[in-house]
């Protein structure tokens, strides 16, 4: 069965500091992996995909992700936080880009001064 | 990037009425959406797959008479939650895309719901 989990749920970090968030997926097939962010008000955005070629995969914002096929992992990063990446996060499964998705539960990210 | 936009952004409904939701693709033509429904602090959850000019097809364990979707034009779909019930209350987001290799998924900004 598909699936993905994000285990946490609500991650606080100080402006500046460096953030991961942790994604896990169980696909039959090669996915498609996504990050998105979820601002109050407004739509999901994506953040970065990927589906093959580089592991380590750059996107918009600064952040970047690492896909792990040994760990079924696709974890985003960022070195340096800003107040204004505080939003929820979410990590997401398909077989294509312009299919159906499966989504992670999300992770809050909340930003201390 | 490509706008998708919902109508309306909110709506407050009498538990019995209906109410309908717009997603519209501004600036390309979208031969699929996606609905999807978000509670609060949860995940987005697929409702149904919406494909212009063809019945929706929905996820298992989703009412079809209580939540229509109609996909008239490649522009538009709509949702409507049927005899709306408090536990319906929720955020209805939908996704708008080509549905051609290689192209993308763009969200609308969701609709919140709220049955009284």
């Amino acid at each position: 069965a598909q699936s993905v989990t994000q285990p946490d749920i609500h991650i606080t970090v100080s402006e500046g500091a460096s953030l991961e968030l942790r994604c896990n997926y169980s696909y039959g097939a090669t996915p498609y992996l996504f990050w998105y962010v979820q601002s109050p008000g407004q739509g999901l955005q994506l953040l970065l995909k990927y589906f093959s070629g580089d592991t380590l995969v750059q996107g918009i914002k600064g952040f970047e992700a690492e896909f792990k096929r040994s760990q079924s992992s696709f974890n985003l990063r960022k070195p340096s936080v800003h107040w204004s990446d505080a939003a929820e996060y979410f990590c997401a499964v398909g077989a294509d880009s312009w299919g159906k998705f499966q989504f992670g539960a999300g992770t809050q990210v909340v930003v201390t001064p | 990037g490509a706008v998708v936009s919902q109508h309306p952004s909110w709506v407050i409904c009498k538990s019995g009425t209906s109410v309908k939701i717009e997603c519209r693709s501004l600036d390309f033509q979208a031969t699929t959406m996606f609905w999807y429904r978000q509670f609060p602090k949860q995940s987005l959850m697929l409702m149904a797959t919406s494909n212009e000019g063809s019945k929706a097809t929905y996820e298992q364990g989703v009412e079809k008479d209580k939540f229509l979707i109609n996909h008239a034009s490649l522009t538009l779909s709509t949702l409507t939650v049927t005899s709306a019930h408090p536990e319906d209350s929720s955020f209805y987001i939908c996704s708008a895309t080509a549905g051609l290799a290689g192209t993308e998924q763009y969200f609308g900004p969701g609709t919140r719901l709220t049955v009284t």
